[in-house]
């Protein structure tokens, strides 16, 4: 069965460090997504992607944040310097349609010292 | 604003049933879903239900959907110890395409 694939499963940096997250949705997909969840809270929208270009993002998809498709197949997640805040897991997603079923991938968590 | 809400814990014994339940605000919901996270894992989508319906079965799982109170919830037959773990209530607007999520509710099963 087709599944959304991500890596580091964790990442430990230090702050004020660059960190990638990768993600390789399900093939046939089209809307790709980040979510976080910072831990003991609840999952958090962060941005989605369609079509190449940003769809929506949510507050804290500030300019520290950017999103990537670089080869039709990888979906990236760069945080430019990281904060202790960052720290959290983050989950990739991807879906054939803008509404209905997404499917999740099983996170990296991120833990900024 | 957009909100889920459903309650954090829940105890229930092995074979009996769990009903994990769940309110939102926002009228024009879409879609509806409940999402399971076990320990260490990522989310995985257990059902999810339209809008226009009612009731949703699928094996173990029934969804029941109150539109008019804006209430969901999620029934486990023969609660088995597999089943422990996070369920998230989760919605999504009709006009945008992101996914609100409530806090979960932690399952924990007693033998």
């Amino acid at each position: 069965e087709p599944e959304v694939t991500q890596t580091p499963s964790h990442q430990v940096t230090q702050m004020g460090q660059e960190v990638i997250l990768r993600c390789v949705p399900i093939s046939n997909h089209l809307y790709f997504y980040w979510y976080r969840q910072i831990l003991g809270q609840k999952v958090e929208f962060l941005v989605s992607f369609y079509n190449n270009e940003i769809s929506e993002k949510s507050e804290i998809f500030d300019d520290q944040f950017s999103v990537e498709r670089p080869d039709g197949s990888n979906f990236t997640l760069k945080i430019r310097s990281t904060k202790l805040e960052d720290s959290a897991m983050y989950f990739c997603a991807s879906g054939r349609a803008s509404v209905g079923e997404l499917f999740f991938g099983e996170g990296s968590r991120l833990t900024v010292l | 604003g957009e909100d889920v809400e459903q309650s954090l814990f829940l105890s229930v014994r092995e074979g009996d049933s769990s009903v994990i339940n769940c309110t939102y605000t926002d009228s024009s919901s879409t879609y509806l879903y409940w999402y399971k996270q076990e320990p260490g894992a990522g989310l995985q989508l257990l059902t999810y239900i339209f809008s226009n319906m009612d009731m949703k079965q699928d094996q173990r799982l029934t969804v029941l959907l109150n539109k008019k109170d804006k209430h969901l919830s999620l029934r486990i037959a023969d609660t088995q110890t597999g089943d422990s773990a996070i369920y998230f209530c989760a919605e999504t607007m009709n006009r945008d395409d992101k996914i609100i999520f409530g806090k979960g509710t932690r399952l924990h099963i007693l033998p």
